[in-house]
Order: structure tokens, then C-alpha cells, then sequence
């Protein structure tokens, strides 16, 4: 199957900084990406839709303005958490669909963990 | 999507077949029945997925009846490896992938050595 890589693979950082996340898609070219956050012992909740070349869809109750998502390429997709917040902590993960492929199986970074302190 | 619903958590020996089930039967004629796992702290992983047929790949069988209301996936010779949470995900399936996918909370599988 496809692969996506994700780095870093974890991050601690101190509250009120930013984090930056990188989603990359290393053997397809990805036009459409998806951010994902997992609070512990819970299932992925999908935060939003990254668009190559345009702005990212965001999910009710996700903040546009404090997840900042860039698509600038087929292959790379950043998630930043700005001003991150203990609160904020949890595993992001993100995906993207082989988009030239028949079948849209997703396929999945290894994911974040982020630690605010 | 439709909505599916997974035991919470399921035993299975080692070496012996793992019947994962999953209720869906509000699903649409065009929804496809996905299954993904996610082992602890990793990302999810696609198994397999399927219609209304029968499917088989290298990791997993997938079992479907005939009213498409619910699904089976079989793993024919569990290892301790395959201990995870397991997804069963209906959705529509479009060229290029334009939605993100909607976890309920799985089934989580172990196996006992």
C-alpha cells in the first residue's frame, strides 16, 4: 500500500508556543489530506480536510485560527497548533486517499504525540 | 455515513481464527463496509474492504451477508501482533477520497498467548 509519513513522531513543547506537524505522502501524490486527533482511550476524531492548492475544510468545534493547516504541495501537508495549551496535548494523525486510485482505502501517518507543558 | 456498531472488546487464543462483527444495518446500496486497525500508539492501518462480495487479501477475510446489514472479518490465524483496535467503517466510496473517515470506538481484540 501506499505510505504516508508523518513527523516528528513525538513533540514536547511549552504552553503558549507553536508546533509544527508534517504530513507527507512518499510514494503518490495526495490531493486531499486529513488531520485527526486522538485524545487517550478514545476513538480519532477528525479535525480537518487539507486541500492541496486551497483552504482547509475545518470540522465543527475545530478552531481554524489555532490549527493552521498548509497543503502547498501533492505531497506535504503541515499542521500547526499555535499558542498550544496543555489542554491541547493528544496524538494527531494524519491521512491521505492514494487520489488517483479507484479505491480510496486512507492511509495513515504513524501520528504525533504532543505534550504540552 | 451509516452508522456501526462493534462489541468492545473481544479475547481470541493465539493461532486460532479471530471473527471480528460488526452491525450496519442502515447502510445504503453504495456504501462500501471498511475495516481498519490501530495498533497502540500508531496509526491506523487499512485491512480490507468490500461491497457486497466476499473478500480476501493477505491480512484478512471479509464476510458480508447477504442483506448487507452485517460484516465479519475473519483473521485466520491470529498472532499476538494482530492485538489492536479494529474499525468497521461504512462509507461511500468516491474516486479520490474527497471525506475523511468516521471512527466509532472499534472493537479492541486481544490475543491471549
Amino acid at each position: 500500500g501506499a505510505v504516508v509519513s508523518q513527523h516528528p513522531s513525538w513533540v514536547i513543547c511549552k504552553s503558549g508556543t507553536s508546533v509544527k506537524i508534517e504530513c507527507r505522502s512518499l510514494d503518490f501524490q495526495a490531493t486531499t489530506m486529513f488531520w485527526y486527533r486522538q485524545f487517550p482511550k478514545q476513538s480519532l476524531m477528525l479535525m480537518a480536510t487539507s486541500n492541496e492548492g486551497s483552504k482547509a475544510t475545518y470540522e465543527q468545534g475545530v478552531e481554524k485560527d489555532k490549527f493552521l493547516i498548509n497543503h502547498a504541495s501533492l505531497t506535504l501537508s503541515t499542521l500547526t497548533v499555535t499558542s498550544a495549551h496543555p489542554e491541547d496535548s493528544s496524538f494527531y494523525i494524519c491521512s491521505a486517499n492514494g487520489g488517483q486510485l479507484k479505491n480510496t482505502e486512507a492511509f495513515f501517518g504513524q501520528g504525533t504525540r504532543l505534550t504540552v507543558v | 455515513d451509516a452508522k456501526t456498531t462493534q462489541p468492545p472488546s473481544m479475547d481470541c487464543a493465539e493461532g486460532r481464527a479471530a471473527n471480528l462483527p460488526c452491525n450496519h444495518s442502515t447502510i445504503s446500496g453504495n456504501e462500501y463496509v471498511y475495516w481498519y486497525r490501530q495498533i497502540h500508539s500508531q496509526g491506523p492501518q487499512y485491512i480490507i474492504h468490500g461491497l457486497k462480495n466476499n473478500e480476501t487479501n493477505e491480512m484478512a477475510s471479509l464476510i458480508i451477508t447477504e442483506d448487507r446489514k452485517s460484516s465479519t472479518l475473519i483473521l485466520p490465524h491470529a498472532t499476538l501482533r494482530d492485538t489492536a483496535v479494529y474499525y468497521c467503517i461504512v462509507r461511500v466510496a468516491t474516486r479520490g477520497g474527497a471525506d475523511g473517515l468516521t471512527f466509532g470506538k472499534g472493537t479492541h481484540l486481544i490475543i491471549q498467548p
